[in-house]
């Protein structure tokens, strides 16, 4: 079945303490992109990878880093989480960039105390 | 960055009624999307228009594009309880950087058909 995973799905961690968030698609897409979204927000692109070894910053990038060393492997890494972190996370994957459908994961709720 | 709005921010009808949505954007686009979330899942995709296509139907789905106007609706016909989500527009921007791309997304429309 053609998805996309991320894993945890629930998250609570503490300030400070470095997590990952894994993110993976079956669909052998090129572009794959990390989205947080908040109440009254709508959804924010956070970063983005329009192939292997091309990462690019989005719109909110600050305290998060990505690495795409495999294409069909996507992870979002907190560094140091603080409360503002806290959130719904959404990676997405679509076959190129311009004019396709983006594919959504199920979600990561992280909540940081 | 470019961002989609959409208006209303919330429509509640009845079922069987009809409903519109609107999505307002600021510059050029290759194409409008749309998608749907049902409440804290991920997002679903709708249906793609192109700067090129006025208007477009998938099933009970029909979305019009004006480029003129920079906006775009969204109609459900024959609404069911099933068709209660979110309702979001993407703009895919005709001008980006080398390298570069980022399809934005609005605040999203709250649909509640009720039975």
């Amino acid at each position: 079945e053609a998805q996309v995973t991320q894993n945890p799905r629930y998250l609570i961690t503490v300030t400070g303490k470095k997590l990952t968030v894994t993110c993976s698609q079956n669909m052998n897409h090129e572009y794959m992109s990390w989205y947080r979204q908040d109440p009254g927000l709508g959804l924010r692109q956070i970063y983005y990878s329009m192939n292997v070894e091309v990462t690019d910053k989005g719109d909110v990038p600050e305290g998060y880093k990505v690495s795409r060393k495999e294409k069909r492997n996507f992870p979002l890494i907190l560094e140091s989480p603080s409360p503002n972190q806290t959130s719904l996370y959404f990676c997405a994957s679509s076959l190129r960039s311009s004019g396709y459908e983006q594919y959504f994961g199920p979600g990561t709720r992280l909540t940081v105390t | 960055s470019q961002q989609g709005e959409e208006d209303p921010q919330a429509l509640s009808i009845q079922e069987g009624e009809n409903a519109t949505m609107n999505c307002s954007y600021k510059t050029s686009i290759n194409n409008l999307q749309w998608y749907r979330q049902n409440s804290g899942r991920g997002l679903v995709h709708l249906i793609l228009i192109r700067s090129n296509e006025r208007e477009k139907h998938s099933g009970r789905l029909r979305v019009t594009l004006d480029t003129s106007k920079k906006s775009s609706s969204l109609l459900i016909t024959a609404s069911r309880a099933a068709d209660t989500a979110s309702y979001f527009c993407a703009t895919d921007p005709a001008y980006s950087g080398a390298g570069s791309y980022q399809l934005t997304f609005g605040k999203g429309t709250k649909l509640s058909v009720i039975p």
